[in-house]
């Protein structure tokens, strides 16, 4: 079964509009999560890193004021998209690090979002 | 310079080729190396680490070369359903995600396996 549950799996929005994507970890506690952002044809990249009980980490050209990232639990990692305009379409994922120094990660099924 | 360079692709093969993705990576610190696979707009699903002595499950084998900074891998008797993006990745920790390491994408190569 699937180990981290991302919500939901796409969604078309206004100009404008904003958009929350929720990512829950359902096997385990996850500490940190990460949102990736994919474009067609492109590799995903990442956005932020998303920190239990702290601020996220963004990456240098990401806009904290427009992703706006909440960790509000150990199982549970929230990305809106504020005020969403069509260069945001894209597919928006999260994964969760297996920890334990597992080298594998989780990844949610992704958001296709569309904003018209 | 990218970080993680693949092959542009796509490649389209017959069922039972052999088929060989190549990837370089910029870091030289970089500490641990995958192959993950991603059909048509969904999640990366771990395909396999890479380790330096090289390592095999069943069809596929993936090869490292620390000093060229290359990454390999070789599907045998490609099967229809191999039919996916296949994405090198890169973290610089050991262990995934820890000490700050994060996972670096290569853009995919698209693999077409025709009856």
């Amino acid at each position: 079964g699937a180990v981290v549950s991302q919500h939901p799996s796409w969604v078309i929005c206004k100009s404008g509009t904003s958009v929350k994507i929720e990512c829950r970890s359902l096997d385990f506690q996850a500490t940190t999560m990460f949102w990736y952002r994919q474009f067609p044809k492109q590799s995903l990249m990442l956005m932020a890193t998303s920190n239990e009980g702290s601020k996220a980490t963004y990456e240098q050209g990401v806009e904290k004021d427009k992703f706006l990232i909440n960790h509000a639990s150990l199982t549970l990692s929230t990305l809106t998209v504020t005020s969403a305009h069509p260069e945001d379409s894209s597919f928006y994922i999260c994964s969760v690090p297996n920890g334990g120094g597992s080298t594998e990660a989780f990844f949610g099924q992704g958001t296709r979002l569309t904003v018209v | 310079r990218k970080e993680v360079e693949q092959d542009p692709g796509p490649f389209n093969v017959p069922e039972g080729a052999t088929v060989a993705f190549n990837c370089t990576y910029s870091n030289s610190a970089s500490q641990s190396f995958f192959w993950y696979r991603q059909d048509c707009r969904k999640e990366p699903k771990l395909l396999m680490s890479v380790y330096s002595s090289g390592n095999e499950d069943g069809r596929f084998t993936a090869q490292l070369n620390r000093a060229s900074q290359y990454i390999s891998l070789l599907i045998r008797d490609s099967k229809l359903s191999d039919s996916a993006t296949y994405l090198c990745v890169v973290n610089t920790a050991i262990m995934i995600y820890n000490q700050g390491g994060k996972l670096i994408f290569g853009q995919g190569t698209e693999l077409s396996v025709k009856p």
